[in-house]
């Protein structure tokens, strides 16, 4: 019964390269969150999804970065022309639907931007 | 603007000594508040939900209370098992259901 699933682990990227992050929710999970945690700060949210809709993305930065959740697949976020301010590590939780009682996260993706 | 903050930032224990740990909020109307573990380098693991004041949940050596303003995970008896992160976060009711704000957590160590 695998957890939330997320991949790569640690992603070193140049400036200006494009970072694809992804996720695979638990099963019969069919809600998805992106969090990011940078260096001395709290988890920000950054975008709530289902399978095939964006339901909040008020956390997303207005460029460059993108989320989807396709109806088969990861869900994949997209950051493009990374630059440093991007290094962080990202979180993906998901929760199955209906009544929220509270996240499964996974393990987290650690963006390096050199 | 939904706020949480956490205290305090570490906290260092000796095994068996009890302490608690805050997690203050300010929501326009709160749905839920979360406690989560992070150990380094790993995501966080969930805890506790606490839904109205006066509720309390306990966890082998964890408990968790809420009051209006306020939430404490107290840490009975710790081991060096329990050195983590400690997070706090909160669920308005407006907005966005199952959006969570948190705070920087409580770096709790616990040594023999």
């Amino acid at each position: 019964n695998a957890g939330v699933m997320q991949n790569p682990r640690h992603l070193v990227r140049r400036r200006g390269q494009e970072a694809r992050l992804r996720c695979s929710p638990m099963k019969g999970h069919s809600h998805v969150y992106w969090y990011r945690q940078l260096p001395e700060e709290g988890l920000k949210f950054m975008v709530y999804l289902q399978k095939e809709n964006i339901i909040d993305e008020s956390g997303m930065p207005k460029e460059r970065f993108s989320a989807e959740f396709p109806k088969e697949g990861p869900s994949i976020l997209r950051i493009q022309q990374v630059v440093r301010g991007d290094s962080a590590a990202y979180f993906c939780a998901s929760s199955p639907s209906g009544q929220f009682y509270g996240y499964t996260f996974g393990s987290g993706t650690r963006l390096t931007v050199v | 603007e939904d706020q949480v903050t956490q205290s305090p930032e570490a906290l260092r224990l000796q095994e068996g000594e009890s302490s608690s740990l805050n997690c203050s909020y300010t929501v326009s109307g709160l749905r839920g508040l979360f406690w989560y573990r992070q150990d380094p380098g790993k995501g966080p693991e969930f805890l506790f939900t606490l839904y109205s004041a006066g509720e309390e949940k306990e966890k082998e050596r964890l408990k968790a209370t809420l009051t209006k303003k306020e939430s404490f995970l107290h840490i009975t008896a710790p081991k060096p098992e329990d050195s983590a992160t400690y997070l706090c976060a909160v669920e308005p009711f407006t907005g966005t259901a199952s959006k969570l704000t948190f705070g920087t957590g409580t770096r709790l160590q616990v040594t023999l």
